[in-house]
């Protein structure tokens, strides 16, 4: 069974700096996503990673994919208030076609 | 975009009655729907796994008979939850696979049952 965990579960950064969210899954996984929420709402999709060594940037954030050590990261840069969130990663599993969510990073950005 | 509309997105019900909740994919057809419960602050987790024309995939441990899902079209999902009680009260997403490797969630539906 795929299990999915992430750190930290709870940043507090300020604007201007960088940090990476670690995402580990405990077994293989065929896919890796990454998904925003904002408090109230649902996901926002930010990036899939289908392959080893995959890499992914949309802004000041960036996805990677490593599948040999079974981690992804999620790295900002130069933070802005926008951005606090909270962050999730989830695994694939092929056969079952469903996703298993990490267990969140809560985001908060400050001036 | 693929777009799946979930409704209601906020519902109050007293404790003892059942409540519908409604997922439709509105430009594509979704042969499989996903729903999942989220409480404040936690992470999401899968209750079942909804299939059109048959019967829906249990995760372990989520009680079937409280949760009824019905999967009887393409485009629409409905999660019932049945005789709802307080601690029933959460945050349910439904999610739709919208292609090779997309998934699209829906809006989202916080359920309070005084």
């Amino acid at each position: 069974e795929l299990k999915v965990e992430q750190n930290p579960l709870f940043l507090s950064m300020q604007e201007g700096k960088n940090y990476t969210i670690y995402c580990n899954y405990s077994t293989t996984s065929d896919r890796l996503y990454w998904y925003r929420q904002d408090p109230g709402k649902s996901l926002e999709s930010l990036f899939v990673l289908l392959s080893n060594g995959a890499v992914k940037q949309e802004g000041r954030l960036m996805a990677s994919l490593d599948t040999k050590a079974r981690l992804s990261t999620l790295h900002i840069t130069a933070a802005v208030h926008d951005l606090s969130a909270t962050y999730f990663c989830a695994g694939h599993t092929g056969t079952a076609s469903k996703l298993t969510f990490g267990t969140g990073t809560r985001l908060q950005v400050t001036l | 975009g693929a777009v799946v509309s979930q409704h209601p997105s906020r519902v109050i019900c007293k404790s003892g009655t059942s409540v519908k909740i409604e997922c439709r994919s509105l430009d594509f057809q979704a042969t499989t729907m996903f729903w999942y419960r989220q409480f404040p602050k936690k992470s999401l987790m899968l209750m079942a796994t909804s299939n059109e024309g048959s019967k829906a995939t249990y995760e372990q441990g989520v009680e079937k008979d409280k949760f009824l899902i019905n999967h009887a079209s393409l485009t629409l999902s409905t999660l019932t939850v049945t005789s709802a009680h307080p601690e029933d009260s959460s945050f349910y997403i439904c999610s739709a696979s919208t292609g090779a490797y997309g998934y699209t969630f829906g809006s989202g539906t916080r359920l309070t049952v005084v």
